[in-house]
């Protein structure tokens, strides 16, 4: 168990549609890193947030948006989903030193019909 | 830009010793990290190295070559339990607190066989 905890695991949707994913890091991290896994292109970076301010981007389309809470938890939201946003969407918290690793939770498997 | 290199694919027998290699291409390094995951798994973290050299971790140890861009898992003493894929992460730091990214190989797949 590595403490991040994420929901749901699983969400089902439409195109079209808007969905909030959810985080919450280990007890102790202020950094929690959102990223997209498809099975053709690997574990990809979405963005950075760091004791609730934005810290790095990378390639996070425009109808996505996150955001970190006062309690550190934070969300990942998806909007006009196409069917190419199906992937596992993984959230990893860290304490923000360059030598600590991410601690990832157990994704969200979003599924697009 | 970062480029990271790992073979797609490897197979290998229960009980022999295993190299994985990746190369990377990056500005502004600062660490290379393995982690492991099992197919529909979270991947977990196996080693971290900064500087050159080899980390020794039980059954897996970590080598670093920092002039050439190049790392390698090895892992010993195969089971069938590290049949999973095995993802090589470079570190880069921004300025400011906290910001460090990592940008992920896109793995290799491990198979052990009986």
């Amino acid at each position: 168990d590595s403490g991040v905890t994420q929901t749901p695991k699983h969400l089902i949707t439409a195109t079209g549609q808007r969905v909030t994913l959810r985080c919450s890091p280990r007890s102790g991290d202020l950094s929690v890193y959102w990223y997209q896994q498809s099975l053709d292109q690997g574990l990809q970076f979405l963005i950075q947030y760091y004791n609730g301010e934005e810290r790095a981007k990378g390639n996070i389309l425009e109808r996505f948006s996150a955001q970190q809470f006062p309690d550190l938890h934070s969300e990942l939201n998806l909007s006009s989903l196409e069917l190419g946003d199906s992937a596992l969407y993984f959230c990893a918290s860290g304490g923000g030193g360059i030598n600590q690793p991410q601690h990832f939770g157990d994704g969200t498997r979003l599924s697009i019909l | 830009g970062q480029n990271i290199d790992q073979p797609t694919e490897m197979t290998a027998t229960e009980g022999a010793i295993v190299q994985i290699n990746c190369t990377y291409q990056t500005s502004g390094f600062n660490g290379l990290f393995w982690y492991q995951q099992h197919a529909g798994e979270a991947p977990t973290f196996l080693s971290y190295n900064v500087l050159d050299g080899l980390e020794e971790k039980g059954r897996f140890s970590s080598f670093l070559s920092r002039s050439k861009g190049y790392s390698y898992l090895l892992l010993k003493e195969l089971q069938m339990k590290d049949s999973a894929s095995y993802l090589c992460a470079v570190s880069r730091a921004y300025s400011g607190a906290g910001s460090y990214q990592l940008t992920f190989g896109k793995g290799t797949k491990l198979s052990v066989i009986p």
